[in-house]
């Protein structure tokens, strides 16, 4: 079973530049997620999808991030314009779905983002 | 005070020794949780989860829960060097929120 794929895989790019993030998840799962965790930091979560509708994105910079799931398969996360605090590694995740019960999230690689 | 609190090491270990890795917690509320490893530049893969108290054991971990002191545990049994990572712990009340530690470095010496 193919893992969730992301790309690109690093980005280098000054502040005030616009970027963006794809990530595809594992076949048939219907909630991804993007988070961003920082050096020496746990991932924090910044938006949740249940097919192409968001669940959660309360932790989601708003002003400067967006973030669709447009055909409940794919997703992109974008940041426009960059600061300097968005170093990060973007982390995409998917399960099966949500419920009250356990519901394991497979992780990609990541995208490591580095604002100049 | 950040809901999950996880010392962030490094722990340095040699060889076949026993890892000792903790958690604690504020939410109440967490009933599942987890503990992933996370090696340099991959993203993180899920070791074992655990629901409400207790112990879990799979080969050379046992995670333990301690709801009411609000403080979970990892212990990795004879070490070995490809046990160097950085170790998460997680946790997640209703729905599929999760909730990290910052992480614990750990590197087992040979």
């Amino acid at each position: 079973e193919a893992g969730v794929a992301q790309s690109p895989r690093y980005k280098i790019i000054e502040k005030r530049q616009s970027v963006a993030f794809w990530c595809n998840p594992i076949s048939g799962h219907a909630t991804l997620y993007w988070y961003q965790q920082i050096l020496g930091q746990g991932p924090k979560l910044l938006i949740q999808f249940q097919n192409n509708g968001v669940v959660d994105d309360s932790q989601l910079p708003k002003d400067r991030f967006s973030a669709e799931r447009l055909k409940g398969v794919d997703s992109t996360l974008k940041i426009q314009p960059a600061k300097l605090e968005d170093s990060a590694v973007y982390l995409c995740a998917s399960s099966l779905h949500v419920d009250t019960t356990y519901n394991e999230q497979f992780f990609g690689p990541g995208t490591r983002l580095t604002v100049l | 005070q950040k809901e999950v609190e996880q010392d962030p090491g490094p722990l340095s270990v040699p060889e076949g020794a026993i890892v000792s890795l903790n958690c604690t917690y504020s939410n109440s509320a967490f009933q599942y949780f987890m503990w992933y490893r996370q090696y340099s530049r991959k993203g993180p893969e899920l070791l074992m989860y655990t629901y409400s108290s207790g112990n879990k054991e799979d080969g050379r971990f046992t995670a333990q829960v301690d709801k009411s002191s609000k403080y979970i545990s990892l212990f990795i049994r004879d070490s070995q060097p490809s046990d160097s990572a950085t170790y998460l712990c997680a946790m997640k009340a209703a729905g599929n929120k999760l909730t990290f530690g910052g992480g614990t470095r750990v590197l087992v010496k040979p």
